[in-house]
C-alpha cells in the first residue's frame, strides 16, 4: 500500500488568507494524486486531478502542484465556501489511498 | 447528465446482513468502474476497492478484503456492497463514485453518489 500524508491536519485562516495543504505519498506516485473538498454533510468533490489539472467549474484561486512524492494544494485568497475539509487522493496503484484530511477552519 | 443513486439510510443489528446499490444514470455503466468509500463518524475517506461494470472484475483494499463483497447488475445499471454478517465498527456512511475515464480505474472519482448511511447497533 502507498500511504499518503496530509500536513496539516487543521489550519485556521482569515477569509482573504493564501494557503496551502501538502500531501506525501509513501513511494513516488508520478502525477497521479487527487484533491477533493468535502463541505459537512456532502459528498466529496474533486477539484484537481493529474496533481494540477483544475476541475471544470472550479475556481481559478485554486491551484495544484507537485510531482513524485510531494504536492500541495493552494488556495489564493480564501472565501467564505472554502471552509472545509480537503483529502489528497493517490491512484497509482491500487489500493488508491486517501490522505487523513486537512479540515480548513475559519479563524 | 451523470448521476449515481444509491439507496437510503440503514439501521441493523449486529451480525445481521446488508446490501446497499449504488444506481447510474446518465453513461455507460458497463464501460466504467464503480468505487466505494468509506467514512466513519467524523473520520476520513477510506478507500475500500473498485468493481467494473463490464465485467464484475474486482480489486479491494486489502483493509476490507473478506469484509464486504461488491458485485453489479448490468442489466439495471446497480452496483451492490454486501455484508454478511454487520459489526458496530461498521457503522459509517459509505459512498460510490465513479472513476472519470472510462475503462480505467485509476483514474480520479469525478461523480459521487450522495452517500448510504448505515447504523449497526444492538
Amino acid at each position: 500500500d502507498i500511504q499518503m500524508t496530509q500536513s496539516p491536519s487543521t489550519l485556521s485562516a482569515f477569509v482573504g488568507d493564501r494557503v496551502t495543504i501538502t500531501c506525501r505519498a509513501g513511494q513516488s506516485i508520478g502525477s497521479w494524486l487527487a484533491w477533493y473538498q468535502q463541505r459537512p454533510g456532502k459528498a466529496p468533490k474533486l477539484l484537481i486531478s493529474k496533481a494540477s489539472s483544475l476541475e471544470s467549474g472550479v475556481p481559478s484561486r485554486f491551484s495544484g502542484s507537485g510531482s513524485g512524492t510531494d504536492f500541495t494544494l493552494t488556495i489564493s485568497s480564501l472565501q467564505a465556501e472554502d471552509f472545509a475539509t480537503y483529502y489528497c487522493q493517490h491512484y497509482y496503484t491500487d489500493p488508491f489511498n486517501f490522505g487523513q484530511g486537512t479540515k480548513l477552519e475559519i479563524k | 447528465e451523470v448521476h449515481l443513486l444509491q439507496s437510503g439510510a440503514e439501521v441493523k443489528k449486529p451480525g445481521e446482513s446488508l446490501r446497499i446499490s449504488c444506481k447510474a444514470s446518465g453513461y455507460s455503466f458497463t464501460s466504467y468502474w464503480i468505487g466505494w468509500v468509506r467514512q466513519m463518524p467524523g473520520k476520513g475517506l477510506e478507500w475500500m476497492g473498485i468493481i467494473y461494470g463490464g465485467d464484475s472484475d474486482t480489486r479491494y483494499s486489502p483493509s476490507f478484503q473478506g469484509q464486504v463483497t461488491f458485485s453489479v447488475d448490468k442489466s439495471i445499471n446497480t452496483a451492490y456492497m454486501q455484508w454478511s454478517g454487520l459489526k458496530a465498527s461498521d457503522t459509517a456512511m459509505y459512498y460510490c463514485a465513479r472513476p472519470r475515464f472510462q475503462g480505467m480505474g485509476n483514474s480520479a472519482f469525478d461523480v459521487w453518489g450522495q452517500g448510504t448511511m448505515v447504523t449497526v447497533s444492538s
